[in-house]
């Protein structure tokens, strides 16, 4: 069964950093782009940025730009994304999705991890 | 940068047709994925590629994209599907989503 399963909820204080996992399986870790998605409470969906388990490429989002870091580790088909210098702003569910290898689209998508950012 | 503009709601009755509008400039040049959100729960892709259901994705869901929109269309809408809907496509490396529209089934 393909599925992605993601690490539970946190809460932090301000200025702090959280790293969320996305654990992959029934399928080639390597052939599929991670991708993460943030949604704030009763808001929309935000794109935050990918990272490729093949060769390591990611991209992110301008938003989040030199707070955000995603690795992947092969070994364990685990990705992470880490956020750093949190404020309540980045309050949200977070989602790691794949992303088909030609089409480009988001068919498999973990649980969601709340993180609350809060003093 | 670029973006996807959705109106915010569509109200239909059991078994009418549901349309969900997603603008953006030139949206047909590029590819257009849909996802239904339920509250609680992890987006579902219903629609890629303009018009493809992935498997599993009931024949009702359907969609088109030319000039500047893309459309979703639900025909014969049943209860089930009560949900956010939110359109999505890449500029360039980066994605974009549609700010959502909710679905009541009236």
């Amino acid at each position: 069964q393909v599925q992605l399963v993601q690490s539970g909820a946190e809460v932090k204080k301000p200025g702090a950093s959280v790293i969320i996992s996305c654990k992959s399986s029934g399928y080639s870790f390597t052939s599929y782009v991670i991708t993460w998605v943030r949604q704030a409470p009763g808001q929309g969906l935000e794109w935050v940025g990918w990272s490729s388990p093949y060769n390591g490429d990611t991209d992110y989002a301008q938003e989040v730009q030199g707070r955000v870091t995603m690795t992947t580790d092969t070994s364990t088909s685990t990705a992470y994304m880490e956020l750093r210098t949190l404020t309540s702003d980045d309050t949200a569910v977070y989602y790691c999705a794949r992303r088909t290898s030609t089409d480009y689209a988001f068919d498999i998508w973990g649980q969601g991890t709340m993180v609350t950012v809060t003093s | 940068s670029y973006e996807l503009t959705q109106p915010p709601s569509v109200s239909v009755s059991p078994g009418q047709t549901a349309s969900f509008s997603c603008s953006g400039d030139k949206l047909g040049d590029k590819y257009v994925c849909w996802y239904q959100q339920k509250p609680g729960q992890s987006p579902v892709l219903v629609i890629y590629q303009d018009t493809k259901r992935p498997s599993g994705i009931p024949e009702r869901f359907s969609g088109s994209n030319s000039g500047n929109t893309a459309s979703l269309t639900i025909s014969g809408t049943q209860a089930m599907d009560e949900a956010d809907y939110y359109c999505q496509a890449w500029d360039t490396s980066t994605v974009v989503f549609g700010g959502g529209t909710k679905l009541t089934v009236l």
